[in-house]
Order: structure tokens, then sequence, then C-alpha cells
């Protein structure tokens, strides 16, 4: 089954305590994103990558770091959490567009609730 | 401001009834997309059209793009409960960037 895996799925943490969130996927993307969602800002994002080894941030990569050293994985680590990364996140996968050409339909994972206090 | 900004921001109808939600945008696009998400769960793709297309239609979503007027509807004929959820837009822009740009979506009450 296609699918965008995350990890954990809840986690409540205390200011200052590095976390990583992994992010999984299994249908040969190229492209991979992160999102935060909060209320009444809908979906913003963080990071992205294009393919192994090849990162950019988005809107809003204050205070996030990823990596991209396998095709599939694509985590998101916080250094030093604060409170105002308490959030909904969310990872998604798509092929990369070809040059010239439109995006494709983008998968996402089921989301992880953080909460830092 | 938003790129892709929908109307309304919530709607509440009966199951049967037809629920029509709106997006607006700025700047020319590739393509724009509608996901659905249901609450506290990732969002799920339900129709990319291109720029060059009018209208697409998905079992009982039907979705305009109106190119000239930046802006699509998203129409969903003979509503169920089970559509109740969010629906957001999402902008593929022209001009190179890799990046979707989400609206911060209608939230979509099919009552039975």
């Amino acid at each position: 089954e296609a699918q965008v895996t995350q990890n954990p799925r809840y986690l409540i943490t205390v200011t200052g305590k590095k976390l990583t969130v992994t992010c999984s996927q299994n249908m040969n993307h190229e492209y991979m994103s992160w999102y935060r969602q909060d209320p009444g800002l809908g979906l913003r994002q963080i990071y992205y990558s294009m393919n192994v080894e090849v990162t950019d941030k988005g809107d809003v990569p204050e205070g996030y770091k990823v990596s991209r050293k396998e095709k599939r994985n694509f985590p998101l680590i916080l250094e030093s959490p604060s409170p105002n990364q308490t959030s909904l996140y969310f990872c998604a996968s798509s092929r990369r567009r070809v040059p010239g050409g439109s995006s494709y339909e983008q998968y996402f994972g089921p989301g992880t609730r953080l909460t830092v206090t | 401001s938003q790129q892709g900004e929908e109307d309304p921001q919530a709607l509440s109808i009966q199951e049967g009834e037809n629920a029509t939600m709106n997006c607006s945008y700025k700047t020319s696009i590739n393509n724009l997309q509608w996901y659905r998400q249901n609450s506290g769960r990732g969002l799920v793709h339900l129709i990319l059209i291109r720029s060059n297309e009018r209208e697409k239609h998905s079992g009982r979503l039907r979705v305009t793009l109106d190119t000239s007027k930046k802006s699509s509807s998203l129409l969903i004929t003979a509503s169920r409960a089970a559509d109740t959820a969010s629906y957001f837009c999402a902008t593929d822009l022209q001009g190179g960037s890799e990046k979707l740009v989400f609206g911060k979506g209608t939230k979509l009450t099919v009552n039975p």
C-alpha cells in the first residue's frame, strides 16, 4: 500500500529537549515536504527536498532542521523546541515535476501532534 | 496574504444538498489542487486541474477553473454526512517554485 508514515503521532516534550519526527514514504518519490498546521493559519511549509541531499527552506524554517540522506526518509529535527512550535505537523511526498512542467498530487502522512511545554 | 483563499470559511448543509466552495488566488498558476482533511488527520488529494483546463469531474465532485478571474470552485453534489471535513485548495505557482501554496480551508458540515 502506498503510504507516508510519520512517527511519533503524538509527542509532549519540554522546552529545549531535542527531538526528531521521522517521515518515510514507499512510493519512490523524489519530492518531500514538511508542513505545520495551526488554527487560523492553514498549512505552512517548513522545508522541502527535491531529491537526496537536496533540501531548501519553505515559509517558516526557523527553529527546524531537516536531512535527506535516503530517498524514502525525510526527518524533521527540532534542536531546541520552544512552545511556539506546538503544532500539528505533516510530512508529504510527490513525484517531482519535469522541468517546465507542473506539480503532481501530494501524499500526506497522518500527522504528528507536538506539544512543547 | 495567502495565495489561495477559500470562501466561505465554514459551510453547514443538510444531507442531499449540494455544497460549493470557492478558491481565489493572486498570481498565475500551473495547476490548482483540492484536498480534503478529516478532523486532525492527513490531507487527501481530491482533484488536480491544470491551467489549460476549465472543468474536471470525479464522482460527485466537480471542479471548475477560471484563470481570467483567478478563481476555482469545488462542487460536491448530493452531499453525505461522511463528506464532513475541511477542504483546501492548493496552487502550484508559475515561475519555478517547487511548492504548493495552501489556503486556510473551508470547513464543511453535512448534517444527517
